[in-house]
């Protein structure tokens, strides 16, 4: 069984930064997309963004577009979240999430999930 | 794309036959999928492609439709289905998912 561990989360200010990773230790994940998904307290499931298998596509939720940076590296075979100008609503349990497969539309549906990493933004 | 849950919270007993519906906003023709979450737990896969059990899912759990409607049934509900279900579109960017349904005991 695949095995998703987040690190990263934690308190940030305001108009911080944060960088969340995601490792699957003994599964190759380069042929499989992967996605960021959040959850905020008490609250509903959110797509935050996907990377496709080599890392060349990119795909984000308007609501994260241009604070946000997905990226994976196969040769460490991690996925990694750049988060840069934190607001309040971006506090969440962010879950690390693979795709069934690399294309359409098994990339899109998640098999697997972390155990999730929390995000608080808050002064 | 939206995708809106009925209903948002049910009771019900076990052995009961629970059935929950998501509507698309527009047709999503079979991009489908079906995840249960339990507190504090991440989501887990149920059904894909509308109708596709996820292996290792108890054949229970049924899905159906294609276009705009869709419904997931929980046939004889077993105590350990009490949790929240969520569907998701596949269909298109950004993917969404519907508001959730809770599934409390009775």
């Amino acid at each position: 069984e695949v095995q998703l561990l987040e690190s990263g989360g934690g308190l940030v200010q305001p108009g911080g930064s944060l960088r969340l990773s995601c490792a699957a230790p003994g599964f190759i994940l380069r042929s499989y997309a992967m996605s960021w998904v959040r959850q905020a307290p008490g609250k509903g499931l959110e797509w935050v963004s996907l990377v496709d298998t080599s890392g060349g596509t990119t795909l984000y939720a308007d609501s994260v577009k241009d604070r946000f940076t997905i990226s994976r590296d196969n040769s460490k075979n991690t996925l990694s979240l750049q988060m840069n100008s934190l607001r309040a609503e971006d506090t969440a349990v962010y879950y690390c999430a693979k795709g069934r497969g690399g294309s359409y539309p098994e990339s899109r549906t998640f098999d697997f999930w972390g155990q999730g990493a929390l995000v608080t933004v808050s002064s | 794309i939206q995708l809106t849950q009925s209903p948002s919270s049910l009771s019900a007993s076990v052995g009961d036959r629970v059935t929950i519906t998501c509507r698309a906003s527009q047709g999503i023709s079979s991009d489908l999928v079906w995840y249960q979450q339990k507190p504090g737990k991440a989501p887990n896969l149920l059904i894909y492609a509308a109708s596709t059990l996820q292996s290792g899912v108890p054949s229970r759990f049924s899905g159906s439709g294609s276009g705009t409607d869709f419904t997931l049934t929980i046939y004889s509900l077993q105590p350990e289905d009490f949790a929240t279900y969520y569907c998701q579109q596949v269909n298109s960017f950004p993917l969404t998912f519907g508001g959730g349904t809770q599934v409390e005991i009775k």
